[in-house]
């Protein structure tokens, strides 16, 4: 089973809102990640979590906010995001960070008005 | 700067060619290297991934790497109206044994016309 799933499907969101994406897989994977991507681009990755810790942060503005409650979970905290912010967010999972197979969810389709 | 490169696109054949998507990368040091489909409005789908130069079959897919030349290539067999979307080159690279991250090319749309 090779299935990372992502909560909400889809996400409208005003300007001065706070609200979470959450990810989740049970295939025993180390390694998450959160990426960004914008229409008719390819994914860009914001964060890296590795054994729960956080490892890669791609400089990403603090308004997003990363966190991995345990080995299956991981959430992006929103809050304050600008109408830039809108695209479609995914979470993917690998064994390890290191240079394996990476899975993606179904993604988060975010709006902010 | 860690680079992927891959044919600008979009790319049109006809139902039951074959389809040719190739990528080029400049970090020697890549050890990974994965082929992604998307449709439009979906999330990514590993289809290929590849470690070793020489080729690697799968159903209808081949993927084909030659490190020495920093190519690595996905032909699709007999193509199908089904096999239409975005294909996404992606190597994994590393500095030093950390910071292992995907660096994805551009993409590029793939029609197969009935």
């Amino acid at each position: 089973d090779t299935e990372v799933t992502q909560t909400p499907k889809h996400l409208v969101m005003g300007m001065t809102n706070k609200k979470s994406l959450k990810c989740e897989q049970h295939m025993g994977h180390r390694a998450m990640y959160w990426y960004k991507q914008k229409a008719k681009k390819p994914p860009e990755l914001m964060f890296v979590y590795s054994y729960e810790k956080l490892s890669i942060n791609e400089s990403v503005p603090s308004r997003f906010s990363p966190e991995c409650p345990n080995s299956s979970l991981l959430n992006l905290h929103l809050h304050a995001l600008q109408p830039e912010d809108s695209a479609l967010y995914l979470c993917a999972s690998s064994q390890t960070d290191g240079y394996n197979e990476q899975f993606f969810g179904p993604g988060t389709r975010l709006t902010v008005l | 700067q860690k680079e992927v490169e891959q044919n600008s696109g979009p790319l049109s054949v006809p139902e039951g060619a074959i389809a040719s998507l190739n990528c080029t990368y400049s970090d020697r040091g890549s050890q990974s290297f994965f082929w992604y489909r998307q449709y439009s409005g979906k999330s990514p789908e590993l289809i290929m991934s590849i470690y070793s130069n020489g080729d690697k079959e799968d159903g209808r897919f081949t993927a084909q790497l030659n490190k020495a030349s920093q190519y690595v290539s996905l032909l699709i067999r007999d193509s199908q109206p089904s096999d239409s979307a975005t294909y996404l080159c992606a190597v994994n690279t590393g500095n030093g044994g950390s910071n292992y991250k995907l660096t994805f090319g551009k993409g590029t749309l793939l029609t197969v016309n009935p």
